[in-house]
């Protein structure tokens, strides 16, 4: 049950907004987003809860729309540092693991 | 305190030795997990401690991976007569519960030659 990430990967300039996607086929409990720049580990963003619910970190939002069974997250006026993999990892209910996405190569350029 | 750690930090080895990887996970964190992560690929859930409950080993690839975890501290993942498709990064993770935000370590690069 590895749920979807869109696009891929995307290239931005300094100051432009991209939107990422992840998509599942399952009911889910909760959304986790995680950046992973490259040689390091993972690291966490934030975690989406409810349907609907919107989350931020800096200029990083996320909502998670429970009668899609998806989550968008939203680089808003990126910056150099937003560079990196982002990748989501869903949990269903009951079942304290996650699935992690593909991720999503994200660059930022000056 | 720190962070989690992980040990060794790069592991080459020869295709059918035996390898030991260990995890310290954050101090009272409950929850512990492993994921794999391939070359350019995302992460791939192996196994999943809470506590004393039962280990929940539904990621593991084979029979030749097994983990271990004493407590609430420290995790072995042990890969058994290795094949050249197990190298990767080994990620451990820690969260005070299971659905809390993991926190990760630095990885085991695994190189079986």
């Amino acid at each position: 049950q590895q749920p979807v990430q869109s696009p891929q990967a995307v290239i931005l300039r300094e100051g432009e907004d991209a939107v990422i996607n992840c998509s599942s086929s399952k009911a889910l409990y909760s959304v986790h987003w995680y950046r992973q720049k490259h040689g390091e580990a993972p690291v966490f963003l934030m975690i989406l809860l409810k349907g609907g619910e919107q989350k931020g970190h800096d200029k990083i939002s996320a909502s998670f729309n429970e009668k899609k069974q998806q989550s968008s997250l939203y680089l808003t006026a990126s910056q150099l540092s937003y560079s990196g993999t982002y990748f989501c990892g869903t949990e269903y209910y009951g079942d304290y693991k996650l699935s992690f996405g593909a991720g999503t190569t994200v660059t930022v350029r000056a | 305190g720190a962070g989690v750690s992980q040990s060794p930090s790069n592991k080459v080895t020869e295709k059918g030795k035996d390898v030991e990887l260990r995890c310290d996970p954050i101090s009272g964190h409950t929850a512990l997990y492993w994921y794999r992560q391939r070359l350019g690929q995302g992460l791939e859930f192996l196994i999943y401690f809470q506590g004393n409950s039962a280990p929940d080993k539904s990621g593991l690839p084979s029979d030749r991976f097994s983990a271990e975890r004493t407590g609430e501290s420290v995790s072995t993942l042990t890969i058994q007569r290795t094949q050249q498709e197990d190298s990767a990064v080994y990620l451990c993770a820690s969260s005070l519960i299971g659905y809390n935000e993991q926190f990760f370590g630095p990885g085991t690069r695994l190189t079986v030659l």
